[in-house]
């Protein structure tokens, strides 16, 4: 079945530091590939995808690559701000009616 | 444009009680999925609805189903709650464009088992 690893946390960061949180997934066939990011007491927000080999997605600052490969898709952003320190999930959808399969989350606290 | 809201926002139980969630979705979308997030876990697909079925459904027992209505509106029910059942439900809607689907999460709904 398919599933998706994430680095476990938390990942602690002064600001203005750059960011690598790993993930890997196993899937049958060719599945999209999702960032989402889940604030205190809020729900999940999708923070970026890539649905192709060599696709990458970007926004916010945050970007990630689609590497079939290595089957990677590891979340990066140049300079963090306190403001992005949240839970991050790693996701997969293997097309049909695209529900998705997450990983465990990465808590992400940010120092000023 | 309100986005995906869900009631109530927190719910108390007793182990053997039965809980009814509810979801609004995005406007436009026509197809609601339920997910499970037990506490420090990603979320767990439960079911999806479309056209007022059950259009596919993940590793969940028969004491959770659900319901869609003809506005798009859904019900996840579950039945002789268990401790186990604590957790965040998240409600997702979506729709086909570009041959693909976009899910938006609602805020969810925490319910606690004692």
């Amino acid at each position: 079945g398919n599933s998706v690893t994430q680095m476990e946390g938390p990942v602690t960061l002064s600001e203005e530091a750059f960011l690598t949180i790993n993930c890997t997934y196993t899937a049958t066939g060719y599945p999209s590939l999702f960032w989402y990011v889940q604030y205190p007491g809020e729900g999940l927000q999708l923070l970026l995808k890539a649905t192709k080999a060599d696709d990458k997605g970007s926004n916010k600052g945050f970007e990630a690559t689609y590497r079939k490969e290595t089957t990677s898709f590891h979340l990066e952003k140049g300079s963090v701000q306190v403001s992005d320190s949240a839970v991050y999930f790693c996701a997969l959808s293997d097309g049909g009616y695209s529900t998705l399969t997450f990983g465990k989350g990465t808590m992400l606290l940010v120092s000023p | 444009d309100a986005g995906v809201t869900q009631s109530p926002t927190h719910l108390i139980k007793t182990r053997g009680q039965q809980v009814t969630l509810r979801c609004s979705p995005k406007s436009g979308h026509d197809t609601v999925s339920w997910y499970q997030q037990a506490l420090g876990q990603g979320p767990q697909f439960i079911f999806q609805y479309y056209e007022e079925e059950e259009r596919q459904r993940g590793n969940f027992p028969d004491r959770f189903s659900g319901h869609q209505f003809p506005n798009y509106s859904s019900e996840l029910n579950v039945n002789a709650l268990l401790l186990g059942d604590s957790a965040l439900y998240l409600c997702a809607s979506s729709f086909r464009k570009d041959g693909s689907y976009e899910q938006y999460f609602g805020p969810g709904t925490r319910l606690t088992v004692t």
